[in-house]
């Protein structure tokens, strides 16, 4: 099993603001990171696949990026609004399965 | 389009009993994983099936198990309930096995056990 930490545990952000957080995991043996969206009461949503080294990926206003060799990722919201307001897991692929981080939780405040 | 589906949405069991949680993946889907989240901690992975054999299998005690049919749906078993068992088990779908598919989740079975 992979550790995987995600930080912060949870953040509050003024709606229109940006923000960022990180997803850390071993360098060795990777081959792709994944990232969900887990709004309550919901199943969680795919946002994004990573495969290489250097790779960015967008999906409206938010955004990845990747580093295999140091063994982290980026998540972007950019212009932050209340739907926005969810647990964002990162999880590295390896093998047959995805180890998922505990999560960051973000709440929007209008 | 359906998602995954999952059914029962809840359930409450008591120590010892057993248990049998179902999943339908999206059609055209291959194969299915199964995970369990207790709160405050990410989903944990308990196996994955691709054409109906298992391709990997979590950290989880023998008292589960899981099997997949020829429709591709999957079954998830646990036996002589633990309360530590108590938690959401999230099933998820992907095209194919392997770690750079996308995995598609349901809305999960919350199971309480008292």
């Amino acid at each position: 099993i992979l550790n995987v930490e995600q930080s912060p545990q949870s953040l509050h952000v003024q709606e229109g603001d940006s923000t960022n957080f990180t997803c850390s995991f071993p360098s060795s043996n990777f081959y792709a990171l994944h990232w969900y969206r887990w709004e309550t009461a919901k199943s969680p949503e795919a946002l994004f696949v990573m495969t290489l080294n250097g790779d960015e990926k967008k999906k409206g206003r938010i955004s990845a990026t990747l580093n295999t060799k140091e063994g982290y990722s980026y998540l972007y919201i950019k212009g932050s609004q209340p739907e926005d307001s969810a647990t964002y897991l990162c999880a590295p692929g390896s093998d047959y399965k995805l180890s998922f981080g505990a999560g960051t939780t973000v709440t929007v405040r209008a | 389009d359906a998602g995954v589906t999952q059914s029962p949405t809840h359930l409450i069991k008591t120590r010892g009993q057993h248990v049998t949680l179902r999943c339908s993946p999206i059609s055209g889907h291959k194969s299915v994983s199964w995970y369990q989240q207790v709160l405050g901690q990410g989903p944990q992975f308990i196996f994955q099936y691709y054409e109906k054999e298992e391709r990997g299998r979590g950290n989880f005690p023998d008292r589960f198990s899981a099997r997949q049919f020829p429709n591709y749906s999957s079954e998830l078993n646990v036996n002589a309930l633990l309360l530590g068992d108590s938690a959401l088990y999230l099933c998820a779908s992907s095209l194919l096995a392997g770690p750079s598919y996308e995995q598609y989740f349901g809305p999960g079975t919350r199971l309480t056990v008292t």
